[in-house]
């Protein structure tokens, strides 16, 4: 079975851009989760989104923003690219809600802003 | 405000060679300790999760117990591909799936 699966692997933009990652879930998860790692540092959550609707988003600027699609794929879209956006952003994705939810991580994308 | 604290940040080990991992944290009211390993240029892989103090799972040469305060990861007779970066975080109690995580231990295994 696939695992989550995120694209691109890699990416490089210029300071001011705008990105957009993308996502896809295991087959039947209906939640999926935003999480950025800085190097050296644990992932923080960014987003959560279950059944298309936001259910969770965590202390990131109005630049972010994601969404969820019909078949629960996600994008998750950064604005006005700053520096400090460079990071691996980590896509997560499990059956429902909730404190006894396991999540599954993607590989994710590292982002270089440049 | 939540927050976990994992230590060491580093430890290097000789094949063999047991130890453990801590982590500390500071909830309103813990609903979920994770344990996740990540390998480099991957994202975290699920190992394990704790709810009430004295709970204890395992899984091959890894062992995590948990207390009121932490928890540790005990890794007994180590093998170089246990080399990785292993992460704690704990659920943040509200009707999300948001982990908050601690900034990880670097464990590196020789031969």
């Amino acid at each position: 079975d696939a695992g989550v699966t995120q694209s691109p692997t890699h990416l490089i933009k210029t300071r001011g851009q705008q990105v957009t990652l993308r996502c896809s879930p295991i087959s039947g998860h209906k939640s999926v989760s935003w999480y950025q790692q800085v190097l050296g540092q644990g992932p923080q959550f960014i987003f959560q989104y279950y059944e298309k609707e936001e259910r969770g988003r965590g202390n990131f600027p109005d630049r972010f923003s994601a969404r969820q699609f019909p078949n629960y794929s996600s994008e998750l879209n950064v604005n006005a690219l700053l520096l400090g956006d460079s990071a691996l952003y980590l896509c997560a994705s499990s059956l429902e809600v909730g404190v006894n939810e396991k999540l599954f991580f993607g590989s994710g994308t590292q982002l270089s802003v440049l | 405000e939540d927050q976990v604290t994992q230590s060491p940040e580093a430890l290097r080990l000789q094949e063999g060679e047991s130890s453990s991992l801590n982590c500390s944290y500071t909830v309103s009211g813990l609903r979920g300790l994770f344990w996740y390993r990540q390998d480099p240029g991957k994202g975290p892989e699920f190992l394990f999760t704790l709810y009430s103090a004295g709970e204890e799972k395992e899984k091959e040469r890894l062992k995590a117990t948990l207390t009121k305060k932490e928890s540790f990861l005990h890794i007994t007779a180590p093998k170089p591909e246990d080399s990785a970066t292993y992460l704690c975080a704990v659920h943040d109690g509200g009707a999300t799936n948001k982990l908050i995580f601690g900034t990880g231990t670097l464990l590196a295994v020789q031969p």
